[in-house]
């Protein structure tokens, strides 16, 4: 009863080009959506979220984008930087306060 | 302010046994979600207290049980240890449960258990 998935990994980009991490959920109630950056040894911290009622939010060099047709949202960061090397969770609210997260993108941004 | 603290750091305990993780939440945060997250899976959602009481629970038995405390403070207790339960549990503190706070969950770094 996966609800949300993240298919790739990794992902491994030069410095300065464009990350895109991507994330399918299966339940279309979901309401809105976050990304949560985690480095090694440290808990996961928020990095953006997005209502279900707009299709695009962007923070500075983070931009996430959803697709409700497609029960699809991607994370964009744009220029990459090499301290943006973490795993990346996507996550949305489901019933009972609980979250569910997705198995994570580790992101590797080569210098 | 200081930020969300969980101790031990790292435990390793054998099959059969009890453990007790504990987590202070954020200052001026009153509630506590804890999270199980095996390797290579996402977090999963154990279950949340708020003002010391149980506010939802996710897939976990009963094996699985959490206090709160009247300052914030939480543990999460898990009896007759398996194999499985080996992963890094997160406990994660907000101010009050409305799901448009979601994105102000603060979590702490974590204790790795290690059941043999």
């Amino acid at each position: 009863d996966q609800q949300v998935k993240q298919n790739s990994p990794s992902l491994s980009v030069q410095e300065g080009r464009i990350s895109i991490l991507n994330c399918d959920y299966t339940n279309s109630m979901f309401d809105y959506f976050l990304w949560y950056k985690k480095y090694p040894a440290e808990g996961p911290t928020f990095l953006i979220s997005i209502s279900s009622i707009k299709d695009k939010n962007e923070d500075g060099r983070f931009t996430v984008f959803l697709n409700k047709s497609a029960k699809h949202l991607s994370l964009h960061i744009v220029p990459s930087q090499p301290g943006d090397s973490a795993v990346y969770f996507c996550a949305a609210p489901g019933f009972g306060n609980q979250f569910y997260f997705g198995t994570g993108t580790s992101l590797t941004v080569i210098p | 302010e200081t930020g969300v603290t969980q101790s031990p750091t790292h435990l390793i305990k054998t099959r059969g046994q009890q453990v007790t993780l504990r987590c202070s939440s954020q200052s001026g945060h009153n509630t506590v979600s804890w999270y199980q997250q095996a390797l290579g899976q996402g977090p999963q959602f154990i279950f949340q207290y708020y003002r010391e009481e149980e506010n939802g629970r996710g897939n976990f038995p009963p094996r699985f049980s959490g206090l709160q405390f009247p300052n914030y403070s939480s543990e999460l207790n898990v009896n007759a240890l398996e194999l499985d339960d080996s992963a890094l549990y997160l406990c994660a503190s907000s101010f009050g449960t409305q799901r448009r706070y979601a994105d102000e969950q603060f979590f702490g770094p974590g204790t790795r258990l290690t059941v043999l």
